[in-house]
């Protein structure tokens, strides 16, 4: 069955760095892309970019063009989200989620990642 | 980038039928895909593309579209559905996702 299965919850401080993980399994993973998606406390989802597993191709928001670089290691089928310069406002659950190529359907979710920006 | 506008709370009785919608200029364009996200979970895909249901997602859940303006019909709701609901597509660019604002659904 296909998982996507994250890091673990990370604490920072502001003007750091974090790296989060996702590590899939049950499909091939250079036939999808990986979206990273973040959700603030009490807010509502926020897409940040993509990630072909094929090509390595990325499309970010722009909001985030700046500080994210998503990555990913086909030798482990795993993909990465970067986020630099954090602020107290990048506190929030960070999820992973695949999507079909051609498709914009995100159709399995990782269990998401807390970072907590703290100074 | 483009916006993508839910109503923030709907309320729908026990058994009976609610509609949440999602408007945008993008959905011109696109269709819209529809999440389910419960409390201290990740969302689920429930509706995708032109109405289709992954596996395992009740057929309670109908998609609909017309022109700027997705739509997502819970039949016969039940105490389970309560939950946040979430859109998405493509921006207008084609290029980007973009969410919607989200509608908490409360089963009276």
């Amino acid at each position: 069955q296909v998982q996507l299965v994250q890091s673990g919850a990370e604490v920072k401080k502001t003007g750091a760095s974090v790296k989060v993980s996702c590590k899939t399994s049950g499909y091939i993973f250079t036939s999808y892309g990986i979206n990273w998606v973040r959700q603030a406390p009490g807010q509502g989802l926020e897409w940040m970019g993509w990630i072909s597993a094929y090509s390595d191709n990325t499309k970010y928001a722009e909001k985030f063009q700046v500080r994210v670089t998503m990555t990913t290691d086909t030798s482990t089928s795993t993909a990465y989200m970067e986020l630099r310069s954090l602020r107290s406002d990048d506190t929030a659950v960070y999820y992973c989620a695949r999507d079909s190529v051609g498709a914009s359907e995100l159709d399995y979710w990782g269990q998401g990642t807390l970072v907590t920006v703290s100074s | 980038s483009s916006e993508l506008t839910q109503d923030p709370a709907v309320s729908v009785a026990l058994g009976q039928t609610v509609r949440i919608t999602c408007q945008g200029d993008s959905l011109r364009s696109y269709y819209a895909n529809w999440y389910q996200q419960k409390p201290g979970q990740a969302p689920v895909l429930v509706m995708y593309g032109q109405n289709k249901r992954p596996s395992g997602i009740t057929d309670r859940f109908f998609g609909s579209s017309s022109g700027n303006t997705a739509s997502l019909t819970i039949t016969g709701a039940q105490s389970e559905d309560e939950a946040d609901y979430y859109c998405n597509s493509r921006d207008n660019s084609g290029y980007h996702y973009v969410f919607g604002t989200g509608t908490k659904v409360t089963v009276l």
